[in-house]
């Protein structure tokens, strides 16, 4: 398996723009997350999905943002409008089912730069 | 508000030695626990995952300890070698929080020849 594929790499965008975000989670897994890594307040999970549907999204700093998982095989994390402060790294990572016992696989993250 | 911290948050070592990275976590109820190295600029990469009831797991010149009571783990690197430099998140998953892996702020690792 190829991992957890995310796209872009990096972004760069304009204060007010919208940014879409996307992920690919490791075929089979059925949890999938999203994260946010920042210099300032390190790894944050921002949503997370189980079956594609939204569990727990109290980490999604406003509505500004908002995520959506259409499938078992695809996840965007949208903002509109962007803001200079949402710049961060933006990770997504996925686990299988099957219990407590199972590793988180991370993607190579997508680095976001508004301006 | 369960919490995570590593320390140190930074070292330096020598080729060869043999380090240990610390972790502590505020509360003991979790169900695993996963050790992952971030290179710079790169995705987290999953070194080991140590449950509950273990008290160790091991992974070629990697061991991760577990004391859940006390709330610690500690992953050794035996031999270190240049290679291994980069930053060591850990993470445990505490019950009752929906499959969320709570993050430390990492311990930034460099091995030096």
């Amino acid at each position: 398996d190829a991992g957890v594929i995310q796209s872009p790499r990096h972004e760069v965008t304009e204060m007010g723009q919208e940014v879409t975000l996307r992920c690919k989670p490791i075929s089979g897994h059925n949890s999938l997350f999203w994260y946010r890594q920042t210099m300032m307040r390190g790894l944050e999970l921002l949503i997370y999905f189980n079956n594609n549907v939204p569990i727990d999204d109290s980490g999604m700093p406003e509505d500004r943002f908002s995520a959506k998982m259409p499938n078992a095989s695809f996840s965007t994390l949208k903002i509109q409008p962007s803001e200079p402060r949402d710049s961060a790294v933006y990770f997504c990572a996925s686990r299988p089912g099957g219990g407590v016992n199972t590793e988180a696989f991370f993607g190579q993250g997508t680095r976001l730069t508004v301006v | 508000k369960q919490e995570v911290t590593q320390i140190p948050a930074a070292l330096s070592v020598p080729e060869g030695e043999n380090l240990v990275l610390n972790c502590s976590f505020t509360d003991s109820a979790i169900y695993n626990l996963q050790w992952f190295r971030q290179d710079p600029g790169k995705g987290l990469t999953s070194l080991l995952l140590i449950q509950s009831s273990q008290r160790e797991q091991t992974s070629g010149r990697l061991n991760a300890s577990l004391d859940k009571s006390s709330g610690r783990s500690t992953l050794y690197i035996a031999a270190s070698q240049p290679g291994d430099s980069a930053t060591y998140l850990c993470a445990p998953w505490f019950t009752g929080t929906a499959s969320k892996l709570t993050f430390g702020t990492g311990t930034r690792l460099q091995v030096t020849l």
